[in-house]
């Protein structure tokens, strides 16, 4: 059974720009959840997706959004990106929303 | 929420078993105890988790205290693969499923 994936797997961008990350689950599983890592901060909750719906949302500014489609893939999007936004995105999915959540490798964004 | 404590690091000789300790002494009787670990550049990779009754797969075993205050992941004959942080984690639940909440884990380093 193939595993989440995630693309691209690292991004250079400059501050100001945008930029959209995608995430592919494990088949079958309806359930994808967004996460940041940064060394200062680890691995912090920026938002979940069930059925094409935002169900839960972490403590992010309103510059990190995301959707989902109907086939349960997500896509990720940072607008007016800062120095700050430069992290490891993780992304996870799950049956319904429950754990266990099965982790992708992430995108390493760097912003210049 | 439940919060987890854990050691900074441990060292381990490869093929001894390591255990790796973690305190949640305020956890409720209905939240699951959730242990992963993060090898260098890569996701987070689930490994079990557990109720009240031990749990063994694959992978590891994990002992919850009776109290359940308290839980140990054991590795059974560690390798140097096993080189990573390990994180034991109590889910937050939201308003509709849960989040995993990382805190910094405990590095363990397996030595030949």
């Amino acid at each position: 059974k193939a595993g989440v994936t995630q693309t691209p797997r690292y991004l250079i961008k400059t501050r100001g720009q945008q930029v959209t990350l995608s995430c592919s689950p494990i088949s079958g599983h309806r359930s994808v959840s967004w996460y940041q890592q940064t060394p200062g901060q680890g691995l912090q909750f920026l938002f979940e997706y069930f059925s094409e719906t935002q169900r839960n949302k972490g403590n992010f500014p309103g510059r990190f959004s995301g959707r989902q489609f109907s086939n349960s893939r997500s896509e990720m999007n940072v607008s007016t990106l800062e120095l700050g936004d430069s992290a490891l995105y993780l992304c996870a999915s799950s049956l319904q929303g429950y754990q266990p959540q099965h982790f992708g490798d992430g995108t390493r964004l760097s912003i210049l | 929420d439940a919060k987890t404590t854990q050691p900074t690091s441990m060292d381990c000789a490869e093929g001894r078993a390591a255990n790796l300790p973690c305190n949640h002494s305020t956890i409720s009787g209905n939240e699951y105890v959730y242990w992963y670990r993060q090898i260098h550049s890569q996701g987070p990779q689930y490994i079990i988790h557990g109720l009240k009754n031990n749990e063994t797969n694959e992978m590891a075993s994990l002992i919850i205290t009776e109290d359940r205050k308290s839980s140990t992941l054991i590795l059974p004959h560690a390798t140097l693969r096993d080189t990573a942080v390990y994180y034991c984690i109590v889910p937050v639940p939201l308003q509709a499923g849960t989040a995993l909440i990382f805190g910094k884990g405990t590095t363990l380093s397996v030595s030949s």
